[in-house]
């Protein structure tokens, strides 16, 4: 049974940089079939697509956090990862990593298996 | 990008049925069967229950169903159970090569 799990510090300064990581269990991130991708929900409010990679180095993001966004893969190691640069209290969510078919070859799949989620505050 | 619309609230009883709308343009909805919809049960990750407009992951309930008309999609869930009672989202695929969900939408069983 597949499982993800994120990880990373709980609470983050303003301007400085947002880094979590996914770590895969019970299957490969050098999967073909499917993108890995990062969502996340602030307090009390809807969920929004961070940005999707292949393992293979392929790297999709939200246009409105592109420039702050680096996703990057590690085989070696079974994970994935996100930095965030820049932060402010917007970015104040629980962080999910997930799963995504790779249909067609495009991020439109559907994300099947996700992480429980990971809480960050960002905090003076 | 802006997020697709979806009702904030849709209401029913136990057994009747109910149908949750996701509209966004021909950008994104419009353009490709790449819809999928999610259920998510407070403090909890969010599940996939229709993928693809109409497909349904194994072990999901046949209550579940979707489809789409135009820039609008839809999701029905009949039969409605108290365990429906939660927040669902739906998302899209756009021309844009992104990914974009819905405002989401709270499920009440009255």
């Amino acid at each position: 049974q597949l499982q993800l799990q994120e990880s990373g510090p709980g609470l983050v300064k303003p301007s400085e940089t947002l880094s979590l990581t996914c770590t895969i269990s019970g299957g490969s991130i050098s999967n073909n079939n499917y993108y890995w991708g990062w969502i996340r929900q602030p307090p009390g409010k809807g969920l929004e697509w961070i940005g999707s990679m292949y393992y293979g180095g392929s790297t999709y993001h939200n246009p409105s956090l592109k420039s702050r966004v680096t996703m990057s893969v590690d085989t070696s190691k079974n994970q994935f990862s996100v930095k965030l640069s820049s932060v402010t209290a917007a970015d104040t969510a629980v962080y999910y990593c997930a799963r995504q078919s790779r249909a067609a070859y495009v991020p439109g799949g559907e994300f099947d298996y996700w992480g429980p989620g990971t809480r960050v505050t960002v905090s003076s | 990008q802006s997020a697709l619309t979806q009702p904030a609230s849709v209401s029913g009883s136990p057994g009747q049925s109910i149908t949750i709308s996701c509209t966004g343009t021909s950008s994104d909805v419009g353009a490709y069967n790449y819809v999928s919809w999610y259920q998510q049960h407070p403090g909890k990750a969010p599940k996939v229950m229709i993928y693809d407009v109409s497909d349904r992951p194994s072990g999901v309930s046949n209550r579940f169903s979707g489809s789409k008309s135009g820039n609008t999609a839809s999701l029905t869930i009949s039969g409605l159970q108290a365990e429906d009672e939660a927040d669902y989202y739906c998302s899209s695929y756009t021309r844009s090569v992104t990914l974009v969900f819905g405002t989401g939408t709270k499920v009440t069983v009255l």
